[in-house]
């Protein structure tokens, strides 16, 4: 099956520094990749969708400008979480839609997380 | 603005019990919706994903079902093991995005 992996599966920061995360698929060729994030005890919120080549869709409520996203190849995608604050302490997972293993194109496979902490 | 809703939301059961966890979803237009599990610090293992033109799906000891006009799906675990102890999700995709349920932990004591 189609494999999504996530680079660092976790990482401390001081407060005010900046943090980037890896989101690659291994074996496909992913035109849409998708960044959640995950507080304790709570299920994964979509915080923006990525297009290849094209600027990244941000949720309602997500700083497009704290949370920068690049998905400059059909493998990469990164999240950098500029000046991080305690409060951006989070699970933050990647997916990715791979158009042609999946029956309807639809089926999203998911990173195993990042998990981030700030001091 | 789509909502899923898992219940229950915590469940204890002794091995080898048969146990359905339950799945509402509001948005009818709905494009297929996917079961996942999750371990504590882990990501997402997917285990079904079902089609909205599709019922059921079964693998193994696991099998979904959709009823797009009532909005919900059930998964269902079948002799169950402390190994399938874990978080399980459903999420609806809509086509475009994916809209998660906050979860049932799931307790298989042995």
């Amino acid at each position: 099956g189609a494999v999504v992996s996530q680079h660092p599966s976790w990482v401390i920061c001081k407060s005010g520094t900046s943090v980037k995360i890896e989101c690659r698929s291994l074996d496909f060729q992913a035109t849409t990749m998708f960044w959640y994030r995950q507080f304790p005890k709570q299920s994964l919120m979509l915080m923006a969708t990525s297009n290849e080549g094209s600027k990244a869709t941000y949720e309602q409520g997500v700083e497009k400008d704290k949370f920068l996203i690049n998905h400059a190849s059909l493998t990469l995608s990164t999240l950098t979480v500029t000046s991080a604050h305690p409060e951006d302490s989070s699970f933050y997972i990647c997916s990715a839609r791979d158009p042609w293993t999946s029956g309807d194109g639809n089926e999203q496979f998911f990173g195993p997380g990042t998990r981030l902490t700030v001091l | 603005k789509q909502e899923v809703t898992q219940i229950p939301a915590a469940l204890s059961v002794p091995e080898g019990e048969n146990l359905v966890l339950n799945c509402s979803f509001t948005d009818s237009a709905i494009y297929n919706l996917q079961w996942f599990r999750q371990d504590p610090g882990k990501g997402l293992t997917s285990l079904l994903l079902i089609q909205s033109s599709q019922r059921e799906q079964t693998s193994g000891r696991l099998n979904a079902s959709l009823d797009k006009s009532s909005g919900r799906s059930t998964l269902y675990i079948a002799a169950s093991q402390p190994g399938d102890s874990a978080t399980y999700l459903c999420a609806e995709n809509t086509g475009n995005q994916f809209y998660f349920g906050t979860g049932t932990s799931l307790t298989v004591i042995p």
